[in-house]
């Protein structure tokens, strides 16, 4: 069964600080991973996508790496800012169909 | 140039009335796709559209319906509303079915 699996559930961190985030999919056959921004209330914002060949890629301050031998990928946040309060959702595009496999996110808050 | 956008942005509904949700993808986008996001879950996969024709449906009942017109913008059309319907609904268009999502702003629905 093609699922994805992130954790951990939440996170609280203070600014200024660095965290990671875990992304563990069962998804077959693979075709790219994307990494979400989702603010309470709004639509998700891309991050980054990566595909079977790419293990890491950048967007300012976030940092997504991919094993795709060992089906992981993190999300790295350096420097935390009060605005990366939100949840940030993992995301695998199967690639026999038009579908997106969606993880449950991780809620993160970050405090002053 | 104007990204997704949907249609209304806040509904209230009662059990058993029917809704219809209006979404206009980025300009030379050809595909649409709907997800239902149910508080503090990830957004579930409806229907994806490309060029007209559905390409794409999730795990929900005949209740729930969409179509694409000639403009690529889309509806999503849910009958015989239930409590359980109440939840953000996202639009998502890309240029083709695999390539990046752009969401648009949601609207929130709430069945009374």
């Amino acid at each position: 069964k093609n699922q994805v699996e992130q954790s951990p559930q939440s996170l609280i961190i203070l600014e200024g600080k660095n965290c990671t985030l875990q992304c563990n999919y069962t998804v077959s056959p693979f075709s790219n991973l994307r990494w979400y921004k989702q603010d309470t209330g709004r639509g998700p914002v891309s991050l980054t996508i990566m595909t079977f060949s790419e293990n890491t890629k950048s967007n300012g301050r976030y940092t997504a790496t991919l094993d795709a031998d060992t089906k992981q990928s993190s999300l790295h946040i350096t420097a935390s800012q009060l605005s990366d309060s939100a949840s940030y959702i993992c995301v695998v595009s199967a690639d026999s169909n038009y579908q997106l496999i969606w993880g449950a996110g991780t809620k993160l808050i970050i405090k002053p | 140039d104007a990204g997704v956008t949907q249609s209304p942005t806040h509904l209230i509904k009662t059990r058993g009335q029917h809704v219809t949700l209006r979404c206009s993808p980025i300009s030379g986008h050809k595909s649409v796709s709907w997800y239902q996001q149910v508080l503090g879950q990830g957004p579930q996969f409806i229907f994806q559209y490309y060029e007209k024709e559905e390409r794409g449906r999730g795990n929900f009942p005949d209740r729930f319906s969409a179509r694409q017109f000639p403009n690529y913008s889309s509806e999503l059309n849910v009958n015989a509303l239930l409590l359980g319907d109440s939840a953000l609904y996202l639009c998502a268009s890309s240029l083709r079915g695999r390539y990046e999502q752009y969401f648009g702003p949601g609207t929130r629905l709430t069945v009374t």
